[in-house]
């Protein structure tokens, strides 16, 4: 799996966008980007991913950059629920449950 | 998606003692894999458990201290052996292979 840099913490201002980067520069092009949340005291929870294209969904939306060499997770209206630690993975679809998580971005959002 | 269930939620235990953990999916499932989170840190896989075969571990984890059972499609257990404080972690269970991955709200291990 490509390993992948995020930075360790980010804070938002409740309702704002929260904007979440992931650089990825080693991916090879049968790799794609998956984000996860964890929130204190549960497990990760899927959050979305991507191959090249970009992706939305209820949750959130995923842009890719076209060289695919680094991603942002967008949550359009952040709440305060939306505190966790937020990691991006980077791997091949048929191995999805070997995942190598990084230290991953604490998002703080704040009233 | 599938929903995943792990049985104790916590449990504090006393050194030199041993812990199985359970690990129930509402769906049939090839693979299932272990992780393990220790306080302050990620998560690290500890082993994939395939029906029907043994289960394959990750470098640093060995099975006389993580011994894992995959009798059916739908179960599994991982047992924590002769536990150490430096085994006071969260384990968790997941499922996905060829999607998403899911997860257990874990197992919180304290060892004293």
């Amino acid at each position: 799996d490509a390993k992948t840099t995020q930075p360790p913490s980010m804070d938002c201002a409740e309702g704002r966008a929260a904007n979440l980067p992931c650089n990825h520069s080693t991916i090879s092009g049968n790799e794609y980007v998956y984000w996860y949340r964890q929130i204190h005291s549960q497990g990760p929870q899927y959050i979305i991913h991507g191959l090249k294209n970009n992706e939305t969904n209820e949750m959130a939306s995923l842009i890719i950059t076209e060289d695919r060499k680094s991603s942002t997770l967008i949550l359009p209206h952040a709440t305060l629920r939306d505190t966790a630690v937020y990691y991006c993975i980077v791997r091949v679809a048929t191995n999805a449950g070997k995942s190598t998580f990084g230290d991953g971005t604490t998002l703080t959002v704040k009233p | 998606s599938a929903v995943i269930s792990q049985k104790p939620s916590r449990d504090i235990c006393q050194r030199g003692t041993s812990l199985t953990i359970q690990c129930q999916v509402d769906s049939q499932v090839t693979m299932m894999f272990w992780y393990r989170q220790q306080p302050g840190q990620s998560l690290t896989l500890i082993a994939t458990a395939n029906q029907g075969s043994e289960a394959t571990y990750e470098s640093g984890f060995v099975i006389d201290k993580f011994p894992i059972s995959r009798p059916n499609l739908t179960f599994s257990t991982l047992t924590v052996s002769n536990m150490s404080p430096e085994d006071s972690s969260i384990y968790l269970c997941s499922v996905g292979q060829n999607q998403p991955q899911h997860f257990g709200d874990g197992t919180r291990l304290s060892i004293l």
